[in-house]
């Protein structure tokens, strides 16, 4: 069976500081996709990223960066120079046997 | 419209109530998935449908819950008889093509069972 663990239940920043989430995945797949997804407060779950499990290569897109690595099992999002519009619960996603598993999410709060 | 639309965005139904809940997936998309959300949560798969084919729904928690998508567009999740545990968002998501493809969802319905 699947499982995705999001240790940090929230985390409080202040603008302009980087913050990292972290994802732990377990599965049993040798190909597998792993996902992030931003749950704003009204609740639409919008996608951020895909990631196969055959491409450990780091990906960087605008002030948001993800960074996958098999041997630790994890898939950790950063945002540089955090903003308020990025407050948010961020879910971590893993899927496998034709379904999408959850984490139970990071609460961010960016601050003025 | 662009995105998936769900409706109602909110519902309040009195305990052993039958609803519905109505998802219009994004043109095109062959793949729709049900999944419920409790409050604190990430969202938990329900039901699995390829165009009118309900390819899986081990997540129905009990013979209550009923999703069908008659014409392979728009789905709608039934639950008869609500008890209190009912209560959650409900969200529908859509994909392209095979179900490792990124999944677009709707607002949800949130439910309330009194």
């Amino acid at each position: 069976a699947q499982k995705v663990t999001q240790a940090q239940t929230e985390i409080s920043v202040v603008e302009k500081e980087d913050v990292t989430l972290d994802c732990v995945y377990e599965t049993r797949d040798t190909t597998y996709y792993l996902f992030w997804y931003k749950q704003p407060p009204s609740g639409e779950l919008v996608f951020l990223i895909r990631r196969n499990s055959f491409d450990e290569q780091n990906e960087i897109s605008g002030r948001y960066s993800w960074n996958f690595q098999k041997s630790t099992s994890s898939f950790n999002f950063t945002i540089t120079a955090s903003q308020v519009v990025d407050s948010a619960v961020y879910f971590c996603a893993s899927w496998g046997f034709q379904k999408l598993v959850f984490g139970t999410g990071t609460r961010l709060l960016v601050s003025p | 419209g662009a995105g998936v639309s769900q409706s109602p965005r909110y519902k309040v139904a009195k305990r052993g109530q039958d609803v519905a809940l109505r998802c219009d997936p994004i043109s095109g998309h062959v793949s729709l998935f049900w999944y419920q959300q409790a409050l604190g949560q990430g969202p938990e798969f329900l039901t699995y449908f390829q165009n009118e084919a309900q390819l899986d729904k081990s997540g129905l928690p009990s013979d209550r819950f009923f999703a069908e998508r008659p014409e392979g567009s728009v789905s709608t999740l039934k639950i008869q008889r609500t008890q209190k545990e009912d209560s959650a968002v409900y969200l529908c998501a859509s994909s392209f093509g095979t179900t490792n493809q990124p999944q677009h969802f709707g607002d949800g319905t949130r439910l309330s069972i009194l």
